[in-house]
């Protein structure tokens, strides 16, 4: 069926980086691309970013620019992404999820279960 | 502050039609599609309507969305206990260049 897995739980201290996987499966991967979005606890959601896992083409939320890099291993079907220089306040639970449109704003018809990141000294 | 308006609570019975709304402007809704997303306690969101008013297979035909101008609403008819969750709108927004979301509805059944 189709999936995307991501990889487990992270604790960072503030400062570093932290790296999260989204491995997909059941549906050709460079047909799709992939959106990062990320909920910190209790509140709402928000868009990280899309990359094109045809093509690699990447689209950050301005809020982002400069913290996030994403990319994708065709190779493995498998998505990253990185945030750099973490703060307390980027501890949320990180979701990939497939994107149908050819390029950034389309629907986010299958999600990852989720990777807990908490950011703490 | 999101950039797409709902209203953080709504309500119902089993059985009542209740309506979500969603707010946003010309830069999001008013030129793109409105997407819901609908998120049970301790889940990943899943889709529930894309391009306004589209339904993936397996949505059922109780969940509607549509779309007018700037704003665009989700409803419910036949509420059931199983709907109680978050509800989220979502559009790109060509100012800011990405997706935007709403702040969340949470419904809850009576």
């Amino acid at each position: 069926q189709v999936q995307l897995v991501q990889s487990g739980a992270e604790v960072k201290k503030p400062g570093a980086s932290v790296k999260v996987s989204c491995k997909a499966s059941g549906y050709t991967f460079t047909s799709y691309g992939i959106s990062w979005v990320r909920q910190a606890p209790g509140q709402g959601l928000e868009w990280m970013g899309w990359i094109s896992a045809y093509n690699g083409n990447t689209n950050y939320a301005q809020k982002l620019q400069g913290r996030v890099t994403m990319t994708t291993d065709t190779s493995t079907s498998t998505a990253y992404m990185e945030l750099r220089s973490l703060r307390s306040d980027d501890t949320a639970v990180y979701y990939c999820a497939r994107d149908v449109g050819i390029a950034a704003g389309g629907a986010f018809d299958i999600w990852g279960q989720g990777t807990m990141v908490t950011v703490s000294s | 502050q999101s950039v797409l308006t709902q209203p953080p609570s709504a309500s119902g019975t089993p059985g009542q039609r209740v309506t979500i709304s969603c707010s946003g402007s010309s830069s999001n809704i008013g030129s793109n599609y409105v997407y819901w997303y609908q998120q049970l306690p301790g889940t990943a969101p899943k889709l529930l309507i894309y391009r306004n008013n589209q339904r993936p297979s397996g949505v059922p035909d109780r969940f509607s969305g549509s779309k007018s101008g700037t704003s665009a609403s989700l409803a419910i008819s036949g509420l059931r206990s199983e709907d109680e969750a978050d509800y989220y709108c979502a559009a790109w927004d060509d100012s800011l260049s990405g997706q935007v979301f709403g702040g969340g509805t949470k419904l809850t059944v009576l």
